[in-house]
């Protein structure tokens, strides 16, 4: 079973960046893309980006000015960067494990969650 | 950007069906996921290529889809199953990921 696990500071400051790690388990890293989405306090989901066992990358265009997603393969995780923060980035941010076929984007397993305050 | 349009809410009472409706012209030709969210949870798959219901899923969610419309169906609906829905594809061009804008099911 594979399972999701994000770490990082609950707290940070305007302007400064916003760093997170989801650590993966009972799973294999590479064949599958590693997302990061982020849900607001009583709004609704959005994806940030995603990371492959290579190191290809996507971003969605409203936050790619903003966003660095990167792997370590040698440690099963991923980590999140989001830059010049403001009130506006505070959210809950997951982690979950996504895949790419003809038909598009899809995702499985997620994260609990941590919620990450800006302030 | 591009935008899968949901109902913000609807509402039903036990053992009746409950339908939630997303739309976006590239779903005609884009497969659409459906993720519950109780709260303070992390959302949870239910449906999968608009019509596969994953392992574990009760035989009372289904799905279908017609032209730029997917529909979630929840027959002979549980307390239970009062949550936030949200519906997720593919944008038009094919290049990332995005979600709805949720609905929240009531059950009466």
């Amino acid at each position: 079973q594979v399972q999701l696990e994000e770490s990082g500071p609950g707290l940070v400051r305007p302007s400064e960046t916003l760093s997170l790690t989801c650590t993966i388990s009972g799973g294999s890293i590479s064949n599958y893309c590693w997302n990061w989405i982020r849900q607001p306090p009583g709004k609704a989901l959005e994806w940030i980006g995603f990371v492959y066992y290579s190191g290809t990358t996507n971003y969605n265009p409203s936050l790619k000015s903003r966003v660095t997603i990167s792997v370590d393969r040698s440690r099963n995780r991923f980590s999140l960067n989001l830059s010049s923060v403001s009130a506006a980035d505070t959210a809950v941010y997951y982690c979950a494990r996504g895949w790419e076929d003809s038909s598009g984007y899809a995702f499985d397993y997620w994260g609990q969650g941590t919620l990450v305050t800006v302030s | 950007s591009y935008e899968l349009t949901q109902p913000p809410s609807v509402s039903v009472s036990p053992g009746q069906t409950a339908r939630i409706a997303c739309s976006a012209d590239a779903l005609s030709k884009q497969h659409a996921y459906w993720f519950q969210q109780k709260p303070g949870r992390a959302p949870v798959l239910v449906m999968s290529k608009d019509t596969e219901r994953p392992s574990g899923i009760p035989e009372r969610f289904s799905g279908s889809s017609s032209g730029p419309t997917v529909t979630l169906t929840i027959s002979g609906v549980q307390a239970e199953d009062e949550a936030d829905y949200y519906c997720q594809s593919t944008d038009s061009s094919g290049s990332y990921p995005v979600f709805g804008g949720g609905t929240k099911l009531t059950v009466l």
